[in-house]
This record gives structure tokens, C-alpha cells and sequence, in this order.
């Protein structure tokens, strides 16, 4: 079965700071889609952003980016100029190409952006 | 517009009740899920559902029930062999296999025993 690990339960960074929130995965499968949604506090779950494991180059979504490293199996999430709306929980999913399609979630990481 | 809607927002449940929370959208999704959430935990499935008339066990379903009779409706009965239903609940819905666009989720609904 997929696993999908964030080790920083809690995180914070200043205003305007670059933070990087990590996630590792656990899978046997080749190809895949790895996600990262974030949860402010209304707790709506609003997508970030998207990769496809086939694609090698990382995705990017305005401020936010991604690192990822296959052999490693590791996604982390780069949010750059933080600012206070950034305030919120963050998970890592993942997602096999085929099958049952379920998202496998983290058990997420708090991002506190301070003023 | 198009979207996921939960409701109630907050429901509370007596011990010994079932409850049921709605879950409903106009996606024209064909794949909808249910999602417990609790402090630390995550988020785990209860109940997935890639067609109408046809669901799936996810990894918590023990004390819970649902049915799709609709593609627009998924609901959710939290029934009372749920020994520790205080949780929030969240529903999705995606576009189904071979469309890995991820989940679109509903606003989710708070449940508390009293």
C-alpha cells in the first residue's frame, strides 16, 4: 500500500520568507500523480498544485513550486514571498495513474506566516 | 457554478442515533468520496464511489454506510456502531479514472456527539 510521510507536523516562516515543506512517498508503481492541497482555516481544501511522475520537470504555480525527486521519492513544496494568507495546513497526496484513483493523504503540516 | 456541496456545517448527534450527512454535486463527476478528518490524523477514506449504484470499503468504513442512487448525491450515514464519530467530514468528487486533475472538495461538515 501507498504511504505518504510529512515529517514537520509544525512549521513557520516571516512574511515574505521562502519556506519548503517536505514530503516523502512509498510506492512500487512507475507512474503516479503527487499533489499538495492546502486547508486555511475556513478548512476548505484548495489545490496547489499538481505533478505527474512521467514529467520530469518540476511543476510551478505562481509563488508555489515544487522539488521532485523520483528515485528519492521525495515532493516538497517551495512557497516563496510567504504571505499571511498562506496561513494554513498543508497535505501531500498521492495518486496512482490507474485503478481506484483514491488520494492518499499526509498527516499535513501547520505553516504559520508570521507579520 | 459548479461545486461540492455538504451540509449541514455543524450537526450533532445524541448517542445511540444515526445521522446522515448530504453531500452533492453539479460536476458531472463520476467518482465521489468520503473523508474523516481528526487533529494529527489526516485525512482518511470511509467510503469511495466510482459509479452509480457501486461503492467501495475505504480504510475506515466500520460504522458507517452509504449509497449512490444519484451521480449528483453521495450521502453519508454515520451510524450509532460508530464508537467515536466527533470528527469533520469532508466529501470530493473527482472526474474519474484516467483524469488525475485531483479532488475538488466540498466546504465539510462538522459532527459532535452530545
Amino acid at each position: 500500500a501507498q504511504t505518504v510521510t510529512q515529517s514537520q507536523p509544525e512549521m513557520s516562516v516571516q512574511e515574505a520568507e521562502t519556506v519548503t515543506l517536505s514530503c516523502t512517498y512509498d510506492t512500487s508503481e512507475s507512474n503516479y500523480y503527487l499533489f499538495w492541497y492546502k486547508q486555511p482555516p475556513s478548512r476548505q481544501m484548495i489545490l496547489v498544485i499538481r505533478q505527474e511522475a512521467y514529467k520530469q520537470q518540476n511543476a510551478t504555480e505562481n509563488r508555489f513550486s515544487v522539488n521532485f525527486q523520483k528515485a528519492a521519492k521525495s515532493f516538497s513544496l517551495k512557497i516563496s514571498d510567504s504571505q499571511l494568507g498562506d496561513t494554513a495546513m498543508y497535505f501531500c497526496a498521492f495518486n496512482s495513474q490507474g485503478g481506484s484513483e483514491k488520494l492518499v493523504f499526509g498527516k499535513g503540516t501547520k505553516l504559520t506566516v508570521n507579520p | 457554478d459548479g461545486g461540492i456541496t455538504q451540509s449541514p456545517k455543524y450537526l450533532f448527534r445524541k448517542e445511540g442515533q444515526n445521522v446522515t450527512l448530504s453531500c452533492e454535486q453539479n460536476l458531472n463527476h463520476d467518482a465521489m468520496y468520503w473523508y474523516r478528518q481528526d487533529p494529527g490524523q489526516g485525512l482518511r477514506l470511509i467510503y469511495y464511489s466510482q459509479i452509480v449504484n457501486d461503492f467501495q470499503k475505504g480504510d475506515i468504513a466500520e460504522g458507517y454506510s452509504v449509497s449512490r442512487e444519484k451521480k449528483e448525491s453521495f450521502p453519508l450515514t454515520v451510524t450509532s456502531a460508530q464508537k467515536n464519530p466527533t470528527a469533520f467530514y469532508l466529501c470530493a468528487s473527482s472526474s474519474g479514472p484516467g483524469q488525475n486533475y485531483g479532488y475538488t472538495f466540498g466546504s465539510g461538515t462538522r459532527l459532535t456527539v452530545v
